[in-house]
């Protein structure tokens, strides 16, 4: 079973900064999800990845599959940035069930 | 295109009561999933289906947990009886098939809380 562990579990920063959140895994998947949860909202898929690079707007995600590692980066952060950032994967399973394995989640405070 | 539907949103039951919590995916997705979300930790898979039949149930804790999509799109997920550990968000989530590529959508939750 795929252990998910996510680094800082919680971050203060302030405006304007650069954000990284980290997502390592230990088992091989077939993609990996960024997925953001505001606080009594419901969770929003941002990304989902297999190799390489994704950007949609200010938010950038990176994977290097044979370091099973994945980070998520938030340029020029905004205070409407503030939520809990998720990763998820998706084992290998050959077939098996495809549910996702979570992360506990990195709680990030953007300060005006 | 409107989202995954959960209802309840909110429940407050006594231990040992029962409960049922609703889920009516995005049209024409074939996946459904349930979790468990306890306070500060990431949502846990309990039960994967696909149309009405189950992918994956073994993370729910069936002596107490079932659920169904009897006609392969809204399902149920009952807890009966209920227990203290229990209090967690429940999320339902569909996608349009189990291939890598599909996005799963998540619906709003329902929070429950046994006193």
């Amino acid at each position: 079973k795929n252990e998910v562990e996510q680094s800082p579990q919680n971050l203060t920063a302030q405006e304007g900064e650069f954000i990284t959140i980290n997502c390592s895994y230990s088992v091989g998947i077939s993609a990996l999800h960024w997925l953001q949860q505001h606080p009594g909202g419901g969770i929003v898929s941002l990304f989902m990845l297999s190799s390489g690079k994704k950007k949609h707007g200010r938010l950038i995600a990176t994977i290097n599959i044979q370091e099973k590692h994945s980070s998520l980066h938030i340029t020029a952060s905004h205070p409407r940035d503030s939520a809990v950032y998720i990763c998820a994967v998706k084992e290998d399973s050959g077939g098996g069930a495809d549910g996702l394995t979570f992360g506990k989640g990195t709680h990030l405070i953007i300060q005006p | 295109e409107a989202g995954v539907a959960q209802s309840p949103r909110y429940k407050i039951i006594e231990k040992r009561q029962s409960v049922a919590f609703w889920c009516n995916p995005i049209s024409g997705h074939a996946t459904l999933y349930w979790y468990q979300q306890i306070l500060g930790q990431g949502p846990k898979l309990l039960i994967q289906f696909q149309n009405n039949g189950v992918v994956d149930d073994s993370q729910l804790p069936k002596d107490r947990f079932s659920a169904e999509r009897l006609k392969g799109v809204d399902s149920t997920l009952k807890i009966q009886p209920a227990k203290l550990e229990d209090s967690a968000v429940y999320l339902c989530a569909s996608s349009f098939s189990r291939g890598d590529t599909d996005t799963q959508y998540f619906g709003p939750g329902t929070r429950l809380t046994v006193l």
